[in-house]
């Protein structure tokens, strides 16, 4: 499965909204009806950080700034409002299938 | 506290050899899947391979397939990676990540393999 993420820069304003796409070559509908969707952040020089699983489910400790939403093959993770601390690459992970798969990742940077 | 280590990574001749190691510790480690990633310097991150919680169960990448190994330890919470006739391209930063069914949801600071003559 391909998963192609847009756009791959994002120069957002301080306490401005980001949005980020994220589509799958297909369906990432599992057998058992769950969408094993996930968006990690990766920090400059720290390992990736999973915030979102399951299409929408912020992970323990995500601020409620970050969201995620989308269905069968196409997926959004949004930030309200970006702060100082967002600036990364953010990448999504489908889970569904074998070979699990990334997107190439979108860097998120202050203007 | 939840905590991967990995260890292992370093210089390596092409075609030689190379076993990681991921300590894991704050939780019960023989309870969860667990997977490899890399990343290339700069780059985006490929997922490498997924092993169950029992150690019965392993999947690759292709690009790694027949060439790396996926096994665990649950009595000393440590997972591996075996890795043979190592390439260039196979110079990256490589971490473990737990598996909470279909999310990543921990992961290590990961360790440095550089392959080069």
């Amino acid at each position: 499965i391909v998963m192609t993420q847009t756009p791959l820069s994002s120069p957002v304003t301080l306490g401005q909204p980001a949005s980020i796409s994220c589509k799958s070559s297909q369906s990432l509908v599992h057998s058992d009806g769950n969408t094993y969707l996930n968006w990690l952040q990766q920090r400059p020089g720290q390992p990736p950080r999973l915030l979102i699983y399951q299409i929408s489910n912020r992970f323990s400790g995500v601020p409620d700034r970050f969201s995620g939403s989308g269905a069968g093959t196409d997926f959004t993770l949004k930030i309200s409002r970006v702060e100082a601390e967002d600036v990364g690459v953010y990448y999504c992970l489908q889970a569904t299938e074998f070979p699990r798969t990334f997107g190439q990742g979108t860097k998120v940077e202050i203007k | 506290e939840v905590q991967l280590v990995e260890s292992g990574g370093g210089l390596v001749r092409p075609g030689g050899s190379l076993t990681l190691s991921c300590a894991a510790s704050g939780f019960t480690f023989s309870d969860y899947w667990m997977n490899w990633v890399r990343q290339t310097p700069g780059e985006g991150l490929l997922w490498l391979s997924f092993i169950t919680e029992d150690g019965t169960g392993t999947n690759y990448a292709d690009s790694v397939k027949g060439r790396f190994t996926i096994t665990r330890d649950n009595a000393r919470n440590t997972l591996y990676l075996q890795m043979n006739s190592l390439r260039a391209d196979d110079t990256a930063v490589y971490y473990c990540s737990r598996d909470a069914i279909g999310h990543f949801d921990q992961w290590g600071q990961g360790t440095l393999v550089t392959v080069s003559s």
